[in-house]
C-alpha cells in the first residue's frame, strides 16, 4: 500500500458525460500528479500540482481540469467524454519537488 | 532537453537466469533516478531510487541498478528471475534544479518463461 487513495476504482460512463475522480495524497506530502494510462499510448502526464498551485502542465485536453484544495487532496474533471477518454487514471504524491513519486491503484474509467 | 530512453520494449528472459533491463538518460546535472514496476492492472511502484549517494543502489525483490555517469545509465538488474518479476518497468529521472518533473522511459514488458 502506498499510502495515496483514489476513488472511485472503477467508474463507467457514458459519452458526453462528466465525471471527478479524486486523491488522497500520503500524509504530509506537498506534491500531487495526475497520469493517464491507455494501451495505444502509454503513461501519459497530465498535470502537476504543488502545495495547492498549478506546477507543470502535460498533455492535457482542454475538456480535463485539476485542481488542489488547501487539505492536498486533489480532484481531476473530465468532461463532454469521448470512447478515447477510456484509461487508468493515476494519481501520484511526493514530499516535495525532488523526491520520488508514490502512486495510487489507479481509477479506471471506462466511456460507452 | 531532458529525456529517458529505455532500450528494450521488450524482454524475455528463463526463471533463473539473470535479468537485464537498460536505461540511459539524458540530463545536464546530476539526476535523481528511480525504477518503478507495474504488474498488470495495478499502480506503480517503487523498486528503487539514486539520489547521488552510493552509485550502485539495492532496491526491492532483489533488484539493483548501478549509476555509471561516464554512461549515462541506470541499468536494472536481478541476479535470479522468478515469475512474479513478469511486469512492466518504468526508468525514470528527475532534473536537477527543483523542478519536480517526473520523466518516464517508455517502459520495458519482461516476461519470465518458466
Amino acid at each position: 500500500d502506498s499510502g495515496v487513495t483514489q476513488t472511485p476504482k472503477h467508474l463507467i460512463t457514458a459519452t458526453g458525460q462528466r465525471v471527478t475522480l479524486r486523491c488522497s495524497p500520503r500524509s504530509g506530502d506537498l506534491s500531487v500528479y495526475w497520469y493517464q494510462q491507455s494501451l495505444d499510448q502509454g503513461l501519459q502526464f497530465l498535470i502537476q500540482y504543488y502545495n495547492g498551485e498549478e506546477r507543470a502542465k502535460g498533455n492535457i485536453l482542454e475538456r480535463f481540469s485539476a485542481q488542489q484544495f488547501p487539505d492536498l487532496h486533489s480532484e481531476l474533471n473530465l468532461s463532454s467524454l469521448e470512447l478515447g477518454d477510456s484509461a487508468l487514471y493515476f494519481c501520484a504524491s511526493s514530499k516535495d519537488l525532488n523526491t520520488e513519486a508514490f502512486f495510487g491503484q489507479g481509477t479506471r474509467l471506462t466511456v460507452v | 532537453a531532458q529525456s529517458v530512453t529505455q532500450l528494450d520494449s521488450h524482454v524475455s528472459v528463463s526463471e533463473g537466469t539473470p535479468v537485464l533491463l537498460r536505461c540511459n538518460y539524458s540530463s545536464s546535472y546530476s539526476p535523481s533516478l528511480f525504477w518503478y514496476v507495474q504488474h498488470p492492472n495495478k499502480g506503480l511502484q517503487l523498486l528503487l531510487k539514486y539520489t547521488s549517494a552510493a552509485t550502485l543502489v539495492k532496491g526491492i525483490n532483489g533488484f539493483e541498478a548501478e549509476f555509471k555517469k561516464s554512461e549515462t545509465s541506470f541499468h536494472l538488474t536481478k541476479p535470479s528471475a522468478h515469475m512474479s518479476d513478469a511486469a512492466e518497468y518504468f526508468c525514470v529521472v528527475i532534473p536537477s534544479g527543483n523542478t519536480g518533473k517526473l520523466i518516464f522511459g517508455q517502459g520495458t514488458t519482461l516476461q519470465v518463461k518458466p
